[in-house]
């Protein structure tokens, strides 16, 4: 069936415009994060959405990032004012459930460059 | 959260059993153990997962000491398509309804050798 879909694959932008990223989840998966990873680095956590609601944002850097997720489907994490710090590949993953037995599956995620 | 350490990188042959380790002396009682591996430009993808018991599925088995404090994930005959960065994380069974997210470390870059 299909899996998780993120668009762009590709994003590049200039410092200081906002961009948008999309996230598909697999139908039914009530649980959706985000995380992203730097080059040759660990995934770092964004956020959470349980529904439509987002009980866990801890991972958010700034407030210039946000996310929000509709229908309980697809999301979208914004990123405003970018700068080449957040360069970076940002990727989603989709859950049944937040329980410890409902594996992650993730997408292969939006390669944001900031120039 | 409790915390896991893996070996930074390992190398195998293709077509042997590999190996690979992961400590979590930390580990609680509600702690399931996962593994995740990911493949070069795409996203992690879920391995297996254990709780006390070894387990076994198509992709590889888990080995889990009779402590907790240690596991092993097994490839039990190592292809070109097992390179992989593999991550051993921790996750509470019980999270408290609010999240629960996986936690990754810098995991074990596999290399596997023709």
């Amino acid at each position: 069936g299909a899996g998780v879909s993120q668009s762009p694959s590709n994003k590049v932008t200039e410092k200081g415009k906002d961009v948008e990223l999309r996230c598909d989840p697999i139908s039914g998966h009530t649980a959706l994060y985000w995380y992203r990873q730097s080059l040759g680095q660990g995934l770092e956590f964004l956020i959470y959405f349980q529904g439509n609601s987002a009980p866990d944002k801890s991972g958010l850097p700034s407030d210039r990032f946000s996310a929000e997720r509709t229908g309980g489907s697809v999301s979208t994490l914004t990123i405003q004012r970018t700068q080449q710090e957040d360069s970076a590949v940002y990727l989603c993953a989709s859950s049944p459930s937040p329980s410890y037995n409902s594996p992650l599956h993730f997408g292969n995620g939006t390669r944001l460059t900031v120039t | 959260d409790a915390k896991t350490t893996q070996p930074n990188s390992m190398e195998s042959n293709e077509e042997e059993p590999v190996h690979l380790p992961c400590n979590h002396s930390t580990i609680s009682g509600t702690d399931y153990i996962h593994w995740y591996r990911q493949l070069p430009s795409q996203g992690p993808e879920y391995v297996i997962h254990g709780l006390t018991s070894n387990v076994n599925n198509r992709m590889a088995s888990l080995a889990i000491a009779e402590d907790r404090k240690s596991s092993t994930l097994i490839l039990h005959r190592a292809t070109l398509r097992d390179a992989a960065v593999y991550y051993c994380i921790l996750r509470d069974m019980n999270y408290g309804g609010a999240t629960n997210k996986l936690i990754f470390g810098t995991g074990t870059l596999l290399a596997v050798q023709p």
